[in-house]
C-alpha cells in the first residue's frame, strides 16, 4: 500500500530556517515531490527528488533518502507569504499519493 | 509548462442534482487525473481520464457517481452525480508533463446543500 506521513502543522519565525520531514511507502518508487498550497489555491510544485541527496532552488531546497523513505524540505530565509501549506507525494508504480500536507505558520 | 483551466471555480448544489466540471488544457497531455481535496485533507486522486477510453478509477470511486469525459488531449469533464453533502469538497484537474511534474487547475469548490 501508499502512505506518506508528514507533521500536521509547524510555526516558524520571519527571517528563520524550516524543515518539513516526511516519510513514505510505496509499491515501487519513481520520484519524491514537494507542493505549496496556499488556502484556497491549487497546489504548485516546488521541488522533484529522485535520486539520494539534496536539490537546491534558491530559498527551498529537497533532500531525499531512497534507503530510509525519508525526505525533507528546507525553507530558508522564511518570509510571511511562505505561509501555506506543504504537502510530500510519492509516486509509485504509476500515481501520485499525497500527504496530508504541513500547515505552515510564518509569524513576525 | 501546462496552463489548466477549470471551471467553475465553486458553485452551491442541492443535494440529488449533478454538476459537471470542465477541464482546459493549453497543449495537448497524454495524462489527466481528477482529484478530490476534502477540508484538511490530502489529494485523493478519483480516476486517470484516458483518452478515447473509459477512466481508471481508485478504489472506492465508481463511474456511476464520477463519470469522467475525454474526447480529446485537451480536455476532460468531471460530473459528480447524484449529490449529497458528503460530495462537498474541492475537486481538482490535474496534468503531467514529460518531466512528471504535476500541474493543477485552479479547483472547483463544491458545496451540496
Amino acid at each position: 500500500g501508499q502512505n506518506i506521513d508528514q507533521p500536521t502543522e509547524m510555526t516558524a519565525t520571519e527571517g528563520a530556517i524550516v524543515q518539513i520531514n516526511c516519510t513514505y511507502q510505496t509499491s515501487g518508487f519513481n520520484g519524491l515531490f514537494w507542493y505549496q498550497q496556499h488556502a484556497g489555491e491549487a497546489p504548485t510544485f516546488l521541488s522533484y527528488n529522485v535520486l539520494d541527496g539534496l536539490e537546491e532552488k534558491g530559498r527551498f531546497s529537497s533532500f531525499l533518502s531512497r534507503s530510509k523513505g525519508y525526505s525533507y524540505l528546507l525553507l530558508k530565509e522564511l518570509q510571511m507569504k511562505d505561509s501555506a501549506s506543504y504537502l510530500c507525494a510519492a509516486r509509485g508504480d504509476s500515481t501520485l499519493t499525497f500527504g496530508k500536507g504541513t500547515m505552515l505558520l510564518v509569524s513576525p | 509548462s501546462a496552463v489548466i483551466s477549470q471551471k467553475p471555480s465553486r458553485d452551491i448544489c442541492q443535494r440529488g442534482t449533478s454538476l459537471t466540471i470542465q477541464c482546459q488544457v493549453d497543449s495537448q497531455v497524454t495524462m489527466m487525473f481528477w482529484y478530490r481535496q476534502q477540508p484538511g485533507q490530502s489529494l485523493t486522486l478519483i480516476a486517470t481520464a484516458n483518452q478515447g477510453s473509459e477512466a481508471t478509477y481508485e478504489s472506492g470511486f465508481v463511474i456511476d457517481k464520477f463519470p469522467i469525459s475525454r474526447p480529446n488531449l485537451t480536455f476532460s469533464t468531471l460530473t459528480v452525480s447524484n449529490m449529497s453533502p458528503e460530495d462537498s469538497s474541492i475537486y481538482l484537474c490535474s496534468v503531467e508533463d514529460t518531466t512528471t511534474e504535476a500541474f493543477f487547475g485552479q479547483g472547483t469548490r463544491l458545496t451540496v446543500v
